[in-house]
């Protein structure tokens, strides 16, 4: 069976870090890309930034870019995303999702529960 | 930046057939996928590739696209169906390839 289990969420002040993680089992985590995607309170899906097998290829959403940096260890079967200068507007439920190509082609088959992040002083 | 309109809410009664549409520009010329997100819960994919449906998905569920409109059509509600629906694709049309999500549909069974 498939799990992703997202953490490292919590409340955080404006301008700092936040390390989020996302333990994935039940299949083989390297042969896939894996992204994150969240969701404002109330609002929609936005995707974050996804990240191929072997990292060679990496994409952000311009809402992000320059301040988020994703990565992986596939020895630990993790997929991680650093988030620096964190702002209000990054408030949200921090999915981490599964592709169904070892390339971005961006189609998400498993998701995590989420890990909240907030954003306030 | 590629944008997919879908309306905010569609009704429908049981047992009665629900048409969710999400419109782009060209969008039949781009794979889109349908996800379904229940309260509380983490989006499930129902339709990809705008018309296939995983494993473990009703038949209940279908998908077309065609021109600028792509359509999730669900037979047969059910009350369990209630939820939003977001269609997405993968937009590489400009220089700055993107994932993009529709605003999302909240189907309401009556």
């Amino acid at each position: 069976e498939v799990q992703l289990v997202e953490s490292g969420g919590g409340l955080v002040q404006p301008g700092r870090s936040l390390r989020l993680s996302c333990a994935a089992s039940g299949f083989t985590f390297d042969d896939y890309a894996m992204h994150w995607v969240r969701q404002a309170p109330g609002k929609g899906l936005e995707w974050v930034s996804g990240i191929s097998w072997n990292s060679g290829s990496i994409g952000y959403a311009d809402s992000v870019k320059g301040r988020f940096t994703i990565s992986r260890d596939n020895a630990k079967n993790s997929l991680y995303l650093q988030m620096n200068s964190l702002r209000a507007e990054d408030t949200a439920l921090y999915y981490c999702a599964k592709d169904t190509s070892p390339l971005h082609r961006t189609l998400f088959d498993y998701w995590g529960q989420g890990t909240l992040v907030t954003v306030s002083s | 930046s590629y944008v997919l309109t879908q309306p905010p809410s569609v009704s429908v009664a049981p047992g009665q057939t629900a048409r969710i549409t999400c419109g782009g520009n060209n969008i039949g010329s781009k794979s889109v996928h349908w996800y379904q997100q229940k309260p509380g819960q983490a989006p499930v994919l129902v339709v990809y590739d705008d018309s296939d449906r995983p494993s473990g998905i009703p038949e209940r569920f279908s998908g077309s696209n065609s021109g600028n409109t792509a359509t999730l059509t669900i037979s047969r509600v059910e009350a369990g169906d209630e939820a939003d629906y977001y269609c997405q694709v993968w937009d590489s049309s400009s220089d700055h390839p993107d994932v993009v999500f529709g605003g999302g549909t909240k189907l309401t069974v009556l």
